[in-house]
């Protein structure tokens, strides 16, 4: 079972900032926060992952709270490629896939 | 463009074909897997393959069977399978046990039984 709870969609217009929630209340002191996505009919993408820090690339950030129960996914200026499904998975010895949280990027 | 290749793209066969999913990873991985996304699921870990040996198999059906000859190429023969069978199958490698281990996926095969 995935370890992680998501809200099954959001909205976010075009040019603004999607904070994607992701909460893992269950997570153990090893253990990463993994966030993929997946756009119609592709194959699921890598977009970031920490364990206890703030993490940042050129596709997102990643804020992991202190007890770290809790991250959030934020896409910066979010465009219409962004329209997708983004998993947070928290990984054990294998990536589990849950749910997701549909986004839908608009104009 | 992933490094992981899969082909076909698009698949229909009949309950009673033999036919055979392919994937290469060009990435020097050393792990492959096998994921099964059915409609509006979330992905399901078929087989997990590292140095070529199989190290997972997650109660699948017989009439799934996987091949890793080389930690490059893995293959999924698939005999008499059923209509549920019908699904989005992903192909993706990782160099497991590196720090930072990340899953690389191929687009798919979108296998349609008849």
């Amino acid at each position: 079972d995935a370890k992680t709870t998501q809200p099954p969609s959001m909205d976010c217009a075009e040019g603004r900032a999607a904070n994607l929630p992701c909460n893992h209340s269950t997570i153990s002191g090893n253990e990463y926060v993994y966030w993929y996505r997946q756009i119609h009919s592709q194959g699921p993408q890598y977009i970031i992952h920490g364990l206890k820090n703030n993490e940042t690339n050129e596709m997102a950030s990643l804020i992991i709270t202190e007890d770290r129960k809790s991250s959030t996914l934020i896409l910066p200026h979010a465009t219409l490629r962004d329209t997708a499904v983004y998993y947070c998975i928290v990984k054990t010895d294998k990536l589990i896939f849950g749910t997701g949280t549909r986004l839908q990027v608009f104009p | 463009e992933t490094g992981v290749t899969q082909t076909p793209r698009h698949l229909v066969m009949g309950m009673t074909n033999k036919k055979s999913l392919k994937c290469e990873q060009h990435l020097g991985h050393n792990a492959m897997y096998w994921y099964k996304q059915s409609a509006k699921k979330p992905l399901e870990l078929m087989f997990v393959y590292n140095f070529k040996e199989q190290t997972e198999n997650n109660s699948v059906p017989s009439r799934f069977s996987p091949e890793c000859p080389n930690s490059s190429h893995l293959f999924l023969h698939l005999h008499t399978l059923q209509p549920e069978d019908s699904a989005l199958y992903l192909c993706a490698s990782s160099q497991e046990g590196a720090t930072n281990e990340k899953l690389f996926f191929g687009s798919g095969t979108q296998l349609s039984v008849l």
